[in-house]
Parts: structure tokens; C-alpha cells; sequence
């Protein structure tokens, strides 16, 4: 069964630039995979931040950007702010309806 | 804009059934496909599985042999059942419509707890 990877942790400082990237055990990651990148916090649901790899939300701040980066959908936040300290997580299309999550990353903002 | 509710019993003895209803409203139900997802405390998201609004489903196959997903399209609502649950299976159990090209809106999700 396809894995989805993502780094467990990362850290930032207030106003940095961070990448989160989200990778497959086996392969690459291509737009034909549609990455949509969520954001939760601790008692909420997920709030999605980006889908079809690049396109954001409604009512999402444009420093989260969405991109392919190598073989990795990315997730750049730039101008890293204290409210974004939070879990990250992405999920990729495998077809046939199929979606598969990645692990997570936890994010702190320091 | 659609809004998805979960409904369903909190505590679930263990070997019994899990049972979960996802109602849509402010959309239509038809023409999408319909996923249920869950959150063990502390863990990740995990898919368990989808229906199309015409009742094509598909399972994540760590679960499939436990796994039923329905549709009633009269009323706007898909289900979830879940067998012989243990205590892994305790988590916050979310509905989310997840037509391409994205697994969005969800519903606040349900915490569903296994225990005696």
C-alpha cells in the first residue's frame, strides 16, 4: 500500500519561511496527484489551506502557498506568524476515488 | 454552501457495530463522491472510505472487511458502519465530500469511543 510521507515536526521563527513537503514511499508526486494541504488545530477540524496543488481557499492569507517541488508537493509559508502553529497534514489523489493522508507535521512557530 | 453534520451514538461497546450518518445540506447530494474519514486521539487523519452518490464504493483496504458505506439520496445522507470495533477504533470520525480536486467541506466531525 502507497505510504504518503510528510516531516513529522518543524520549527520557524516569527516571520520566517518554511516548506513542508508531502512525498510518496514509492514514486513521485505530479499535479495528477491533486495535493490538498489542511491545517488543524487542537479541537477543530481540518480547514483546508490549498487543493489542486496551487489553489487556495477562500478566505486563506496568501503567504501559505502551494507548489510541486522536485518529487514532493510543497507547502510554503512565508512570513510565518505565531496564529500559524498548528498540524499540517496533506492528502493525495490515488485514483479510482481513493485519497490517501500523509502523517502529519507539527509545526511550531518560535 | 453545503455543510456537512455527523450524527451518531458517542460509546460503542467493543465487538459491536459502529453506526454514523453524514447529512448534507445547502447542495446538492448527487453527482459526488462522499467520504468518511477518522482521527484517533493524538494521531493523524485516516480515510476509511468513499461513496458515489450513486452508491459505488470503495474502502481503504486496512478496514475493508469491517467497513459499509450507504447512501439515501432522499434524504441527503450517507452512512457508516463499522464491525466488531475494538478500542483502536475510537476517534473523531469526520464526513467530507471528496470529488476531485479536493476533499472539501467536512463536517466538525463526532468522537465515537469504544468501551465497555
Amino acid at each position: 500500500q502507497t505510504v504518503v510521507t510528510q516531516e513529522p515536526s518543524f520549527s520557524v521563527s516569527p516571520g520566517g519561511t518554511v516548506t513542508l513537503t508531502c512525498g510518496l514511499s514509492s514514486g513521485s508526486v505530479s499535479t495528477d496527484f491533486y495535493p490538498n494541504w489542511y491545517q488543524q488545530t487542537p479541537g477543530q477540524a481540518p480547514r483546508t489551506l490549498i487543493y489542486n496543488t496551487k489553489t487556495r481557499s477562500s478566505g486563506v492569507p496568501d503567504r501559505f502557498s502551494g507548489s510541486i517541488l522536485g518529487n514532493r508537493a510543497a507547502l510554503t509559508i512565508t512570513g510565518a506568524q505565531a496564529e500559524d502553529e498548528s498540524d499540517y497534514y496533506c492528502v493525495l489523489y490515488m485514483g479510482s476515488g481513493l485519497w490517501v493522508f500523509g502523517g502529519g507535521t507539527k509545526l511550531t512557530v518560535l | 454552501q453545503v455543510q456537512l453534520q455527523e450524527s451518531g451514538p458517542g460509546l460503542v461497546k467493543p465487538s459491536e457495530t459502529l453506526s454514523l450518518t453524514c447529512t448534507v445540506s445547502g447542495g446538492s447530494i448527487s453527482g459526488y463522491y462522499w467520504s468518511w474519514i477518522r482521527q484517533p486521539p493524538g494521531k493523524g487523519l485516516e480515510w476509511i472510505g468513499y461513496i458515489f452518490s450513486t452508491g459505488t464504493t470503495n474502502y481503504n483496504p486496512s478496514l475493508k472487511s469491517r467497513v459499509t458505506i450507504s447512501v439515501d439520496t432522499s434524504k441527503s445522507q450517507f452512512s457508516l458502519k463499522l464491525s466488531s470495533v475494538t478500542a483502536a477504533d475510537t476517534a473523531l470520525y469526520y464526513c467530507a465530500r471528496s470529488s476531485l480536486p479536493k476533499v472539501d467541506p467536512w463536517g466538525q466531525g463526532t468522537l465515537v469511543t469504544v468501551s465497555s
